[in-house]
């Protein structure tokens, strides 16, 4: 069965602090992954990453895929309290258009 | 603003009831993807829709079930609720040959009772 991990569930750090959020995968072909935030509602689209070593970038976040070890990180630097979301990962199967998530990490930035 | 939007926004139903739940595609794109998510959960697919037709199911019952519009839009109806129903619906569209980024509508928040 397709599987998508994320760690930690849950993250507290305080504004300013440079955090590493991870994502790791087991499916059967994989074809892309997708970081996205959801802060209230709806997830918000952030990075699709398809090729290994080949850093996304977006302001203070970046994300690398590692397809060999089969994961991802999401990074953000210089963290503000606007940050405060649920990060997900997502990976599309090849043949397949449905998103297979993880299961979140809470982020909490302190001011 | 991706563009898609859901509605009810809220909703309240017993169980054994029915639900339809609708969303409007993002402009241009002709494919929509259902979600459920269950409180402090990842969402689950539940099935995806292209050119008015089921193209994929996740691992949910018949009593879930879809349409879509010629104008792409859609709809998710549940017969039957049940507790475990209770969840945020979301719905997603995307291009069928196109990247494979999903934009996500606000959401409905089911609360069934």
């Amino acid at each position: 069965e397709d599987k998508v991990v994320q760690s930690p569930l849950s993250l507290v750090v305080h504004e300013g602090d440079t955090v590493t959020l991870n994502c790791s995968y087991e499916v059967t072909n994989f074809r892309s992954l997708l970081w996205y935030k959801q802060e209230k509602k709806a997830p918000t689209f952030l990075f699709m990453l398809t090729s290994s070593g080949i850093e996304k970038k977006s302001g203070r976040l970046s994300s690398i895929l590692d397809k060999k070890e089969l994961f991802s990180i999401l990074n953000i630097t210089a963290t503000q309290t606007g940050d405060s979301a649920v990060y997900l990962c997502a990976v599309i199967i090849q043949g397949a258009q449905k998103l297979v998530f993880g299961q979140g990490t809470r982020l909490t930035i302190n001011p | 603003e991706t563009g898609v939007t859901q509605s009810p926004t809220h909703l309240i139903k017993t169980r054994g009831q029915q639900v339809t739940l609708r969303c409007s595609s993002q402009s241009g794109h002709n494919t929509v993807s259902w979600y459920q998510q269950a409180l402090g959960q990842g969402p689950q697919f539940i099935f995806q829709y292209y050119r008015e037709e089921e193209n994929g199911r996740g691992n949910f019952p018949p009593r879930f079930s879809g349409l879509q519009f010629p104008n792409y839009s859609s709809e998710l109806n549940v017969n039957a609720l049940e507790l475990d129903d209770s969840a945020l619906y979301l719905c997603a569209s995307s291009l069928k040959q196109g990247p494979d980024t999903q934009y996500f509508g606000p959401g409905t928040r089911l609360t069934v009772l």
